[in-house]
């Protein structure tokens, strides 16, 4: 257990909707990361934030959007849902002073019909 | 941050050594060789990490080349339990104003534990 919660762990849609998914870091931890998994593709990173404020873009869509809040959870937003869209987001958190390493959750697997 | 190269996949005996080799010619001389590995489809997990000296922990060792262009990452018995995707990545240690740093994971190396 890494400390890290991800919420929902699975999660249905129709192409065209938006849905949101919560991360919740380790105790402490004031970055939180996000990844993307397709299954025909590694880990994608799509963003940083830290203490509340984005610190790191990657490869996110317009159509995606995230924040970190007061309390230091996460929340990505995907709207306009494609097919392509389905795939494993992952967030992961790291401590400052820490050596670097991210603690990943389990993962938010979303599939869009 | 530098590119790495692992071969794509590599099978080891239940019980023997594992030793992933990670090519990484271009690092500079502040960035850090990290290594995850992913279970399935779970979260990645950190394994080690290291600058220029070996490492060990309970987990696995670290051996970095004295040039630092290409490291090993060593399972000392490697179990079933440890089949699983390794990802080598450096990357510049986060600090002061240097927040903005992500970890750029490559395709990895499929280690398969075989009994």
């Amino acid at each position: 257990d890494s400390g890290v919660t991800q919420t929902p762990k699975h999660l249905i849609t129709a192409t065209g909707q938006r849905v949101t998914l919560r991360c919740s870091p380790r105790s402490g931890d004031l970055s939180v990361y996000w990844y993307q998994q397709s299954l025909d593709q590694g880990l994608q990173f799509l963003i940083q934030y830290y203490n509340g404020e984005e610190r790191a873009k990657g490869n996110i869509l317009e159509r995606f959007s995230a924040q970190q809040f007061p309390d230091l959870h996460s929340e990505l937003n995907l709207s306009s849902l494609e097919l392509g869209d389905s795939a494993l987001y992952f967030c992961a958190s790291s401590p400052r002073g820490g050596s670097g390493e991210l603690f990943f959750g389990e993962g938010s697997r979303l599939t869009v019909l | 941050d530098a590119k790495t190269t692992q071969p794509p996949s590599m099978d080891c005996a239940e019980g023997r050594a594992a030793n992933l080799p990670c090519n990484h010619s271009t690092i500079s001389g502040n960035e850090y060789v990290y290594w995850y590995r992913q279970i399935h489809s779970q979260g990645p997990q950190y394994i080690i990490h290291g600058l220029k000296n070996n490492e060990t922990n309970e987990m696995a060792s670290l051996i970095i080349t004295e040039d630092r262009k290409s490291s090993t990452l060593i399972l000392p018995h490697a179990t079933l339990r440890d089949t699983a995707v390794y990802y080598c990545i450096v990357r510049v240690l986060a600090g002061g104003n240097n927040y903005g740093q992500n970890f750029v994971f490559g395709p990895g190396t499929r280690l398969s534990v075989l009994p």
